[in-house]
């Protein structure tokens, strides 16, 4: 069974510019969770899409958005890049949000470099 | 506010010295508590779910527990390829909020 793939792996951008990546889930989840991480401050929540709905958004500005498509596929995208945004992004899926099937199983993440 | 702190920061063990790792949360309606291993350049792998108080997991090398205010997860006897950033989190609240601590990096030394 294929895992969560992220695309693309590494990224360079400069600051002002906007980013998008891309993450497909495990094959039946339909539950998509982006984190962003970092040295200092770990893993922090980002959001959660079910069903192409966000159900949940951690403390982040407004220039991070995501979306989910039909196939449970998901895109989140930065615009107007600081530096402080060079992280590694991680996505995660789940089949479902709670009762049990809350395992998340995570990507490889996409190093995004921003100079 | 609701927060998940995980002790120590690092540990280094010899190979075979057993020991044990903490994650302490203060969360309100805790739905579950989960336990990743993520290795360098890669992304956490799921370990553990634990529900409730007095639950208890193994998987090879591995045992989680869970009490009302903290988990442990034990090591016993532990390999070099047990080497990682161990990461817990916790779902809470009405809105199912995952919180993740800042993990506990673990060396075992052949």
């Amino acid at each position: 069974k294929a895992g969560v793939t992220q695309t693309p792996r590494y990224l360079i951008k400069t600051r002002g510019q906007q980013v998008t990546l891309s993450c497909s889930p495990i094959s039946g989840h339909r539950s998509v969770s982006w984190y962003q991480q970092t040295p200092g401050q770990g893993l922090q929540f980002l959001f959660e899409y079910f069903s192409e709905t966000q159900r949940n958004k951690g403390n982040f500005p407004g220039r991070f958005s995501g979306r989910q498509f039909s196939n449970s596929r998901s895109e989140m995208n930065v615009s107007t890049l600081e530096l402080g945004d060079s992280a590694l992004y991680l996505c995660a899926s789940s089949r479902s949000l709670t009762g049990g099937d809350y395992e998340q199983y995570f990507g490889p993440g996409t190093r995004l470099t921003v100079t | 506010e609701d927060q998940v702190t995980q002790s120590p920061e690092a540990l280094r063990l010899q190979e075979g010295e057993s020991s044990s790792l903490n994650c302490s949360y203060t969360v309100s309606g805790l739905r579950g508590l989960f336990w990743y291993r993520q290795d360098p350049g890669k992304g956490p792998e799921f370990l553990f779910t634990l529900y409730s108080a007095g639950e208890e997991k193994e998987k090879e090398r591995l045992k989680a527990t869970l009490t009302k205010k903290e988990s442990f997860l034990h090591i016993t006897a532990p390999k070099p390829e047990d080497s990682a950033t161990y990461l817990c989190a916790v779902q809470a609240g009405r809105d199912d909020k995952i919180i993740f601590g800042k993990g506990t990096r673990l060396h075992i030394l052949p």
